[in-house]
């Protein structure tokens, strides 16, 4: 079975300009959030999504915004990037959001850097 | 917000050694779960922890939640150069759906 996959691995963009992650969760996993991890720090909880719907949303601006598909599959977004967006974003997926004995599963991850 | 804190930040073993690594929240938590994440890696999760005054082991990692629900430990016994990374406490408060990671504890292992 797969695990979380992530798309793209790796990106590079220049300031000013948007860009969009994408994630796949484990099958049967209804639930994605995601996390933006800059180096040397602890993920920083950006949002979930549960059955399609938000359930939680954290400290960053407007810029940032997601949505989750019929699939469970989920997009992230970013417009008018800045330098300070530069982190790894971490996609997790669960079976009940945040009450599951099994945690979140993470993916490996989308390495971008805003030039 | 809700914040997390753990210390110490770094902490550096012989191996054989036994390591604690101690998280607070600024809340009191529904859960709180503990992730190992190896340099260049991803978070994997290792356990939950739900009710107060709570203690699981896994082999050689012991995990307590506190009595009042806002803080929490993990020991590991015997250290190991395999036990090298960084681990997060997560909490979850209560009326929340957001999981919040600590600060994280950078272990490494010395042989």
């Amino acid at each position: 079975d797969a695990g979380v996959t992530q798309s793209p691995t790796h990106l590079i963009k220049t300031r000013g300009q948007h860009v969009t992650l994408r994630c796949s969760p484990i099958s049967g996993h209804k639930s994605v959030s995601w996390y933006q991890q800059v180096l040397g720090q602890g993920p920083q909880f950006i949002f979930q999504y549960y059955e399609k719907e938000e359930r939680g949303r954290g400290n960053f601006p407007d810029r940032f915004s997601a949505r989750q598909f019929p699939n469970y599959s989920s997009e992230l977004n970013v417009n008018a990037l800045l330098l300070g967006d530069s982190a790894l974003y971490l996609c997790a997926s669960s079976w009940w959001g945040t009450t599951s004995n099994y945690g979140y599963t993470f993916g490996s991850g989308t390495r971008l850097t805003v030039v | 917000g809700q914040q997390v804190m753990q210390i110490p930040q770094y902490q550096h073993v012989q191996e054989g050694e036994d390591f604690t690594t101690y998280c607070n929240s600024s809340t009191t938590l529904s859960n709180i779960q503990w992730y190992k994440q190896r340099p260049g890696g991803h978070p994997v999760f290792l356990i939950q922890l739900v009710k107060s005054g709570e203690v699981k082991k896994q082999k050689r990692l012991t995990f307590q939640f506190g009595e009042a629900k806002k803080n929490s430990s993990l020991h590991i016994t015997a250290t190991q150069t395999t036990d090298v990374g960084t681990y997060f406490c997560a909490g979850l408060a209560y009326n929340t759906d957001k999981l919040i990671f600590g600060t994280g504890t950078r272990l490494q292992v010395f042989p």
